[in-house]
């Protein structure tokens, strides 16, 4: 199976900071990778996929960037309701995977 | 708009199986692939399998399980209802999760509400 690294498991950042959040793959994905916003009490909602491409309706401060085994989620200037949890996701391979997760607080 | 509303929490006794719905709408049903998508209290996110409404068209079966769930996973579907089923049997503690569907077969957008399965004796 494909692991999924996330880095850092948690992050405190201020309004208006510039954030980014890394996921490595155990092994080239080929661009394959979705990021996920989650809030409490919530499901998942898709940020990013294929990388780099914003889905329709997700403010432009996200932006997705990587290739191979090395993804990069960045949010511009940190938003009050961008506190959530952020997973990337694999779908180069059954499993999908996804990483554990980082923990976004202000 | 697109929708896909899940069937309300249940409690289960540890052995016993549980079938959750996924009732779609908004799309046309036999186009898009169904996930299903766990997550345990306080855990992260994981996969549990697809199916695809037609199985027709593709490269390969209609549905495909994680191997951890293998053996007591059943995904299917009602296409006269629009509705997806995930099936999981000889349920355990552990099985105690928040279980998603999400519409699409390698981004997964958008998401049902979330249906909570308890196991306890």
């Amino acid at each position: 199976d494909i692991q999924l690294t996330q880095s850092p498991s948690s992050l405190s950042a201020s309004v208006g900071d510039r954030v980014t959040v890394s996921c490595q793959a155990s092994q080239d994905i080929g661009g394959k990778l979705n990021w996920y916003q989650q809030k409490p009490g919530k499901a998942p909602r898709l940020l990013i996929y294929d990388a780099a491409n914003l889905q329709a309706g997700v403010p432009s401060r996200f932006s997705g960037s990587g290739s191979g085994t090395s993804y990069v989620l960045s949010i511009s200037s940190l938003q009050p309701e961008d506190i959530a949890t952020y997973y990337c996701q694999q779908c180069d391979d059954f499993p999908y995977t996804f990483g554990q997760g980082t923990k976004l607080e202000i | 708009q697109v929708q896909l509303l899940q069937s309300g929490p249940t409690v289960k006794r540890p052995g016993a199986s549980v079938k959750i719905s996924c009732e779609t709408s908004g799309y046309s049903f036999s186009n898009h692939f169904i996930q299903w998508v766990r997550q345990a209290p306080g855990q992260g996110l994981e996969w549990m399998g697809l199916i695809n409404p037609t199985g027709a068209g593709t490269a390969y079966d209609s549905t495909i399980y994680a191997h951890k769930f293998k053996g007591r996973i059943s995904m299917t579907r009602d296409m006269s209802r629009n509705t997806v089923y995930m099936e999981l049997s000889s349920l355990r503690s552990d099985d105690t999760a928040v279980y998603f569907c999400a519409r699409g077969e390698v981004r997964f957008d958008p998401w049902g509400q979330g249906t909570m399965v308890t196991v306890s004796s």
